[in-house]
């Protein structure tokens, strides 16, 4: 069965201070990771496809890496508007091109 | 810059109740979806539309939800008899291709009483 965990559950960070959220997956044939931002209230909005192992992705001051197990995403110098709950979604080649998503991390940004 | 959108935002029923939930997709793209979440859960997939048809559906998607495209733009999600346990916030999706990126709707946040 598909599953995709991330970690931490919440993170709360300094204004500036870099880390990276965790996305660990299991799933039948790799087709697509996605990674989504969400917030409160809202629907998820794109940041970021990974197909393949060795695959990056940056956008402004994040950045998305992909290995055959985890992704992670990698936030540099945060701001206050980065907070946000991020998710992760994995898409496998078994036939439904549906998305399978995480349960997020929680990000909070403090001035 | 194109983008999903849903209406109503907020639907209040009663239990056993029809609510149609509505959509309309980015215009060129092929694939649609509906998803929901319940609060503080995941996002959890129900139903995949293309070319008229549903092609793939989830265990929740049972005999009491259906879609349709009844038009060239709109796409909607029905519940026949809503249920308590059918509170949450719906959001639609659609993509150009079957690997490329989805972009959600705002979704549509339902309360069954």
């Amino acid at each position: 069965e598909d599953q995709v965990t991330q970690s931490p559950e919440a993170l709360r960070l300094q204004e500036g201070e870099s880390s990276s959220l965790n996305c660990s997956y299991t799933v039948s044939g790799l087709r697509g990771l996605f990674w989504y931002r969400q917030d409160p209230g809202k629907g998820p909005e794109f940041l970021f496809t990974l197909y393949s192992a060795g695959e990056e992705k940056e956008k402004e001051r994040l950045k998305a890496t992909l290995t055959k197990k985890e992704s992670f995403l990698h936030i540099t110098a945060p701001k206050p508007e980065d907070s946000a709950t991020y998710l992760c979604a994995v898409q496998a080649w078994t036939g439904a091109n549906n998305l399978f998503f995480g349960t997020g991390t929680r990000l909070t940004v403090i001035p | 810059e194109p983008e999903v959108t849903q209406t109503p935002s907020h639907q209040v029923t009663q239990m056993g109740q029809e609510v149609i939930l509505r959509c309309v997709p980015i215009s060129n793209h092929l694939y649609f979806y509906w998803y929901r979440q319940i609060l503080g859960q995941k996002v959890e997939f129900l139903v995949s539309f293309y070319n008229n048809e549903i092609s793939e559906k989830s265990e929740i998607f049972d005999d009491q939800f259906s879609v349709e495209r009844p038009d060239g733009s709109n796409f909607t999600l029905k519940i026949r008899s809503t249920k308590l346990e059918d509170s949450a916030m719906y959001f639609c999706a659609s993509s150009g291709g079957v690997r490329n990126e989805q972009y959600f709707g705002p979704g549509t946040r339902l309360t069954v009483t």
